[in-house]
């Protein structure tokens, strides 16, 4: 399976400040998606990214959300201004090569606003 | 509002025997349609994918799709403990490159 990898793995922040999650999709691919799992719920799209431009976005990725590709390769999502309720943990995906459709998942950083 | 709908579980079974997850969805328009797993802590793993109606096996798992009924299922023979996880539906609605929308998953519990 190709690897997508994220750091950092766990952020701890404050309520209020900036936080910047970090992403490398698997190479040579113009796609990328950001989802989120706050705790015991379900999976939630946030937003994918295609070519330097969002593609797609869910009602969840407001103003405090955004995402960029600051290099070749890696991709980045902020929030601006944290709050309680951004606790969760963000997966960053990226399509498989082989088959349409398919995504991998990254292994996740855990945010924990305080 | 598309949805994907499951049993949250849990779902026990005895070693060795078939589990079977159910998954319904909302919009016929939907193309590709995805179980994930996901053990506790640790990100979704893709373990299925099945685009056209019928039957999709691949070693241990076969997952089946009727898009007449809006459900997909997946079957686990000879359940071992390590497949003890959530077991996750995604629904792909738009096109090859859209978002997958995801069911609350299935906790499955395989006991020795």
């Amino acid at each position: 399976e190709p690897e997508v990898t994220q750091t950092p793995s766990h952020q701890v922040t404050q309520m209020g400040q900036e936080v910047i999650l970090r992403c490398v999709p698997i190479s040579n691919h113009l796609y990328f998606y950001w989802y989120r799992q706050i705790l015991g719920q379900k999976v939630e799209f946030l937003v994918s990214f295609y070519n330097n431009e969002i593609s797609e976005k869910s009602e969840i990725f407001d103003d405090q959300f955004s995402v960029e590709r600051p290099d070749g390769s890696n991709f980045t999502l902020k929030i601006r201004s944290t709050k309680l309720e951004d606790s969760a943990m963000y997966f960053c995906a990226s399509p498989s090569s082989g088959v349409a459709g398919t995504q991998y998942f990254g292994p996740g950083t855990r945010l924990t606003v305080l | 509002q598309k949805e994907v709908e499951q049993n949250s579980g849990p779902l026990s079974v005895p070693e060795g025997a078939i589990a079977s997850l159910n998954c319904t969805y909302s919009d016929r328009g939907s193309q590709s349609f995805f179980w994930y797993r996901q053990y506790s802590g640790k990100s979704p793993e893709l373990i299925m994918f099945i685009y056209s109606n019928g039957d999709k096996e691949d070693g241990r798992f076969t997952a089946q799709l009727n898009k007449a009924s809006q459900y997909v299922s997946l079957l686990i023979r000879d359940s071992q403990p390590s497949d003890s996880a959530t077991y996750l539906c995604a629904v792909n609605y738009g096109g090859s490159q859209g978002n997958l929308i995801f069911g609350k998953g299935t906790k499955l519990s395989v006991k020795p």
